[in-house]
């Protein structure tokens, strides 16, 4: 059973269009993450939800808007496509350490979604 | 502050070794290492903590410069498996376990 899963592995769409990347985890954890992976490797986060709730938001457009119908899941739909937005995605989940650090909580990345926009 | 990882990228034969460094400007309270291989997701090698502690893996050693704010990753007698690139992150002072990542060092073995 695939920890933490995403649909669809692929997406290939035209700049303007909507498009949803939808994550599930099965791991039990509290927390979510949407990271992006640009074409140089650069690993960067964009959102972190705890139990339905979003805790980090990363300067990232508005056309970017996570749903977190629970701890679960955690979907991100992006409007009004552009040509910039084509990357992978990952969504990640990790147990919920609050405010603490050094709690030694791991992070579990999905397979990611390959997004590109012509 | 995106944690700086060096080198770039290192070429290796089977059974030569490496070393992959990551520091940071900031304090650091842990430093976690993952490896992503071409195509697929990260996946976690290495946790280590400030006082010490570490979790991992076991073919694979780090270390932990609390006071040089730095962490080195180990690779001995490398083997072809070990291709792939290596990020270390570094934990936001927000809640949850958001982590930062270096910007990754490429390694490649041949035989």
């Amino acid at each position: 059973d695939t920890a933490v899963s995403q649909t669809p592995k692929y997406l290939v769409t035209q700049m303007g269009n909507d498009k949803s990347i939808k994550c599930e985890q099965n791991l039990g954890h509290d927390t979510m993450y949407w990271y992006k992976q640009d074409s140089k490797k650069f690993l960067k986060i964009m959102f972190s939800y705890n139990n339905k709730e979003l805790i980090i938001n990363e300067t990232v457009p508005n056309r970017f808007s996570p749903k977190s119908p629970d701890k679960a899941h955690l979907n991100l739909h992006i409007n009004s496509l552009e040509l910039g937005d084509s990357a992978v995605y990952f969504c990640a989940s990790s147990q919920f350490s609050g405010a603490k650090v050094n709690s030694g909580n791991t992070i579990y990345f999905g397979e990611g979604s390959w997004l590109t926009v012509v | 502050q995106q944690p700086v990882q060096s080198p770039q990228a290192v070429i290796l034969r089977e059974g030569e070794d490496a070393v992959i460094n990551c520091s940071s400007s900031k304090a650091l309270y842990s430093v976690h290492w993952y490896r992503q291989k071409h195509g697929e997701a990260p996946v976690f090698l290495m946790i280590l903590l400030k006082g010490g502690e570490q979790k991992g893996h076991d073919k694979i050693s780090a270390s932990f410069n609390e006071k040089k704010q730095q962490s080195s990753l180990y690779l001995t007698a490398s083997q072809l498996s070990y291709s792939g690139t290596y990020f270390c992150g570094t934990e936001m002072l927000q809640a949850g376990t958001a982590l930062i990542f270096g910007k990754g060092t490429t390694l490649s073995v041949s035989s």
